[in-house]
């Protein structure tokens, strides 16, 4: 497995709370991202990063930031966390390197907001 | 916008029965395909991927997925599911020089195995 980690791995926070879940990667991989998974959606992306500090937004967005400092880090902030966030987060890298984008995932971190 | 369409919600198969899950993409370009899987209470893996080449692609596990381009499909096949196959399976699509390499996932079909 890829060495990607996530914490907190479980989380329960109350809305109007301010939430950041953070990403660690080991294999020095260029690309980023953060998705979340919801019964009957798929995985929908949030933000992705294409290097330190390169940051953009994805299909579902609002009410998250991104923040990407050093290349092992990607953190995923909720500023004030709503119920509708409830969700299964999960974040992935990518070299891009052989072209083919492919992606590997982290363990997820299941966020509950009362 | 581009899209990825799993036909199936959920199958229920016994032991030893065939398996073919359908993906469609609509995107008339280059792609890149991925049948990835999800056990239980785990996160997702890679089964197998598509770049260019050999439409047939062969990935672990058994699973092997056609692309057939003038469909615009890569469906999932396994001539023979074991009850550990029960899993949830996603398409995705890499739009080739799309936007940094980003994935539209499927929406996921879930596969049941009888024991």
């Amino acid at each position: 497995d890829a060495g990607i980690t996530q914490s907190p791995r479980h989380k329960v926070t109350e809305t109007g709370t301010p939430v950041t879940l953070r990403c660690h990667q080991t294999e020095n991989h260029r690309y980023m991202y953060w998705y979340r998974q919801d019964p009957g959606h798929g995985l929908r992306l949030i933000h992705y990063s294409y290097g330190v500090k390169d940051t953009d937004k994805g299909e579902v967005s609002d009410g998250y930031s991104v923040s990407r400092s050093k290349t092992e880090d990607f953190l995923l902030t909720l500023e004030s966390a709503t119920s509708s966030q409830t969700s299964v987060y999960f974040c992935a890298i990518s070299d891009g390197t052989s072209g083919s984008y492919e992606q590997f995932f982290g363990p997820g971190t299941r966020l509950t907001v009362l | 916008a581009q899209s990825v369409s799993q036909h199936n919600h959920h199958v229920i198969l016994s032991e030893a029965a065939s398996l073919e899950l359908g993906c469609n993409y609509s995107y008339g370009g280059t792609v890149n395909l991925f049948w990835y899987v999800q056990y239980p209470g785990q996160h997702l893996q890679l089964l197998l991927k598509y770049f260019s080449g050999d439409p047939l692609v062969k990935g672990i596990k058994g699973f092997e997925a056609e692309f057939i381009k003038s469909k615009f499909s890569f469906n999932l096949r396994k001539p023979s599911v074991q009850w550990s196959d029960t899993a949830e399976y996603f398409c995705a699509v890499n739009l080739y020089g799309g936007s940094q390499g980003n994935l539209i996932f499927g929406k996921g079909t879930k596969l049941s195995v009888k024991p």
